[in-house]
């Protein structure tokens, strides 16, 4: 299963927009790259994913680059509502038991 | 539709007693998951099920940990017995699919005194 490694925190101020990379070296040719959210007291809330090169949505975006072995997410203007806890998940989505394993998640900061 | 519901959504109990954690994930989705979660360990995978069969439980602390799925609208993970590190916060999930997202519930505050 592929590890995965995020920064532990990052600090923003509203209006910005705040980019989270994750590194996933042994990344399989079936996994899929999925972010997640977080906030105190509930569970985590999909965000976006994607398999190669760009994904964006409605809340955010997703990179890939070639080799994917890594990842990054970007909230375009953050507010304070989007301090939260966020996740990068590399998920075998072949035969291989499809097990989701979640990181230590990186904890997103936003101030005035 | 109402999302995956989990009951109770705290439980207190002494240490030695039974505690039983109830899910019941979104109807139509055929992958459950049980997670615990901490600060010091995060959010551990403790068991996932495919179509009501149990795939990988690897992550089952230990033998006192037991979870079912008797059928496709429910599911019990069961401690027993209780001891006061298995205070966390546990949460269910469920998906339609491989590959599609997790929706998670709103987790079960179980703290073991």
């Amino acid at each position: 299963l592929a590890k995965t490694t995020q920064p532990i925190s990052m600090d923003s101020y509203e209006g910005q927009e705040v980019n989270i990379t994750c590194s996933h070296n042994n990344i399989a040719t079936n996994d899929y790259i999925t972010w997640y959210q977080q906030f105190p007291s509930q569970g985590p809330r999909f965000i976006i994913q994607g398999y190669k090169t760009k994904v964006t949505n409605e809340v955010a975006s997703l990179f890939i680059p070639a080799d994917r072995k890594s990842s990054t997410l970007s909230l375009p203007r953050v507010s304070l509502s989007d301090t939260a806890v966020y996740y990068c998940l590399v998920g075998d989505n072949g035969g291989g038991g499809n097990k989701l394993t979640f990181g230590t998640g990186t904890q997103l900061k936003v101030e005035l | 539709d109402a999302g995956v519901i989990q009951s109770p959504r705290h439980e207190v109990t002494e240490m030695g007693q039974e505690v039983t954690l109830r899910c019941k994930p979104i109807s139509g989705h055929n992958s459950l998951f049980w997670y615990r979660q901490t600060m010091m360990r995060g959010l551990e995978l403790l068991i996932y099920f495919n179509n009501n069969v149990p795939i990988d439980d690897s992550g089952m602390p230990e033998d006192r940990f037991s979870a079912k799925m008797p059928n496709a609208s429910f599911s019990t993970l069961k401690i027993q017995p209780s001891e006061p590190r298995d205070s966390a916060v546990y949460f269910c999930a469920s998906r339609i699919r491989i590959g599609e997202k997790l929706f998670f519930g709103s987790g079960t505050q179980l703290s073991v005194l």
